[in-house]
């Protein structure tokens, strides 16, 4: 009853290849995030989708395209890998809206290191 | 920008003994999140506290937010060696869709 899937768990690729991380979430939730989170483990919000929408894109390279299929799933395709795309990525959902707290539920991450 | 900023960066207690973390933040909020992760694991949410409230418990957790100070803090009483992780305070403001402006984490270790 995993309530935020990601995979893969870890991914080690070379420079310039393309990859994709997948997320479902089983919550019913109408909002999904991708958060990065560097060596010192600050965590940057990248995109925000509600009901399959882009909503937040804070300013990411365009080498980064998010996909939503449908509300409960929210992929991430990362052309051209760089050294510095190595990081963790959190997929996350809430269900946002007036009087919602909006506490977030996130995925156990991807683990991504660029050779 | 980092919307939070923790303190200490990092906390190295007893069993038994309190924990107590605080966050500073920079703009105007609509709610403040503490959330934790263990090692090589995803963030798990603690607790919410809104602007217009002051403290709020959750278990061994004890929360307080000061808006006029924009910091929060969080105590967690009688620590277990369970409770060695890395905390976040996270900030969300009323436009922002749900969007959290995350501080760099406070990382507690519990010795038995």
């Amino acid at each position: 009853d995993t309530a935020v899937s990601q995979t893969p768990k870890y991914l080690v690729t070379q420079m310039g290849n393309d990859k994709s991380i997948k997320c479902e979430q089983n919550l019913g939730h109408d909002t999904m995030y991708w958060y990065k989170q560097d060596s010192k483990k600050f965590l940057k919000i990248m995109f925000s989708y509600n009901n399959k929408e882009l909503i937040i894109n804070e300013t990411v390279p365009n080498r980064f395209s998010p996909k939503s299929p449908d509300k409960a799933h929210l992929n991430l395709h990362i052309n051209s890998l760089e050294l510095g795309d190595s990081a963790v990525y959190f997929c996350a959902s809430s269900q946002v809206g007036a009087g919602v707290g909006n506490e977030q539920f996130f995925g156990p991450g991807t683990r991504l290191t660029v050779l | 920008s980092q919307q939070g900023e923790e303190d200490p960066q990092a906390l190295s207690i007893q069993e038994g003994e309190n924990a107590t973390m605080n966050c500073s933040y920079k703009t105007s909020i609509n709610n403040l999140q503490w959330y934790r992760q263990n090692s090589g694991r995803g963030l798990v949410h603690l607790i919410l506290i809104r602007s217009n409230e002051r403290e709020k418990h959750s278990g061994r957790l004890r929360v307080t937010l000061d808006t006029s100070k924009k910091s929060s803090s969080l105590l967690i009483t009688a620590s277990r060696a369970a409770d060695t992780a890395s905390y976040f305070c996270a900030t969300s403001t009323t436009d922002s869709w749900g969007k959290l402006q995350f501080g760099a984490g406070t990382q507690v270790v519990v010795t038995p």
